[in-house]
C-alpha cells in the first residue's frame, strides 16, 4: 500500500490547458516535496511545503499543502509541452525522517 | 561541479550475475541514498547512508548491500542478479536529513536482468 497515492497516474493534454495534480496520504506529514523528473534523467526538486495551508507559486506552477498536512495539489496553469515529465511527490512524516515519494504522475502536453 | 554521477548508464546481466553501481557526489553532502524506481511504484528506498562509514537498510534492501568507504562514493552491489532486479536505480544525496532538504540525484542507471 503506497503511504502517498498521486493521481491521476497519467495525464495527456493540449498546450494551454489547465491541470491539477493532487497527493494524498491518510498520515500527518511533516513537509511535502514535489519533483520533476524528465527522461532518462532523475528527478529534480520543484518546492518544499512545510506550513498546513501553505501555497507556493513557482511562475505558472502553484502547490499547496493541505491544511490538516495530509494532502498536497499542484496546479499548472497554460501548460506548455517543456512542462511534460513525470511529477512527484514526497514527504517526510518527522524531523530527521526518511522521504516517501508516490507512485508519480506522468505528464504529456501535446503542441 | 558534476554533482551527482553514476556509473554505469545501462547494463545488461544474467541471472546470478553479480555487477556493483557506483554513485559519486561532489558536493561534500553527508547523506547519500540509493533508489529504484518501478512503472507505478515510484521510488523505494534500497539502502542510505547517515555518513562515511555507515549504512543502513531502507524499505527494499533485500538482493543488494552496500559501502560507504569514502564519503563522496556509495556503491550498490547485487551479489546474484535477478530478473526482479530489473529496474531504474537511481543515487541521491544530500546534506542533512532534516524534512526540508533537497535530495539530489543522479542521472539513473538502467539495469536488465535476463
Amino acid at each position: 500500500t503506497q503511504l502517498l497515492e498521486q493521481s491521476p497516474q497519467f495525464l495527456s493534454i493540449q498546450e494551454g490547458e489547465n491541470l491539477t495534480v493532487y497527493c494524498n496520504s491518510s498520515s500527518v506529514f511533516s513537509s511535502l516535496q514535489w519533483y520533476r523528473q524528465e527522461p532518462g534523467e532523475g528527478p529534480v526538486l520543484l518546492v518544499t511545503v512545510v506550513t498546513g495551508g501553505e501555497v507556493k507559486k513557482l511562475k505558472r506552477l502553484t502547490f499547496q499543502f493541505g491544511d490538516a498536512r495530509k494532502d498536497s495539489s499542484l496546479h499548472i496553469t497554460a501548460a506548455q509541452p517543456g512542462d511534460t515529465g513525470l511529477y512527484l511527490c514526497a514527504g517526510a512524516i518527522a524531523s530527521g525522517s526518511r522521504l516517501t515519494f508516490g507512485e508519480g504522475t506522468q505528464l504529456t502536453v501535446n503542441p | 561541479n558534476a554533482g551527482v554521477t553514476q556509473t554505469p548508464k545501462f547494463r545488461v546481466l544474467k541471472t546470478g550475475q553479480s555487477m556493483t553501481l557506483l554513485c559519486a557526489q561532489d558536493m561534500n553532502h553527508e547523506y547519500m541514498y540509493w533508489y529504484r524506481q518501478d512503472p507505478g511504484m515510484g521510488l523505494r528506498l534500497i539502502h542510505y547512508s547517515v555518513g562515511e562509514g555507515t549504512t543502513a537498510k531502507g524499505e527494499v534492501p533485500d538482493g543488494y548491500n552496500v559501502s560507504r568507504l569514502k564519503k563522496q562514493n556509495f556503491l550498490l552491489g547485487l551479489e546474484s542478479a535477478a530478473p526482479s532486479q530489473t529496474s531504474v536505480y537511481f543515487c541521491a544525496s544530500s546534506p542533512k536529513q532534516g524534512y526540508q532538504e533537497t535530495q539530489y540525484f543522479g542521472p539513473g542507471t538502467r539495469l536488465l536482468v535476463l
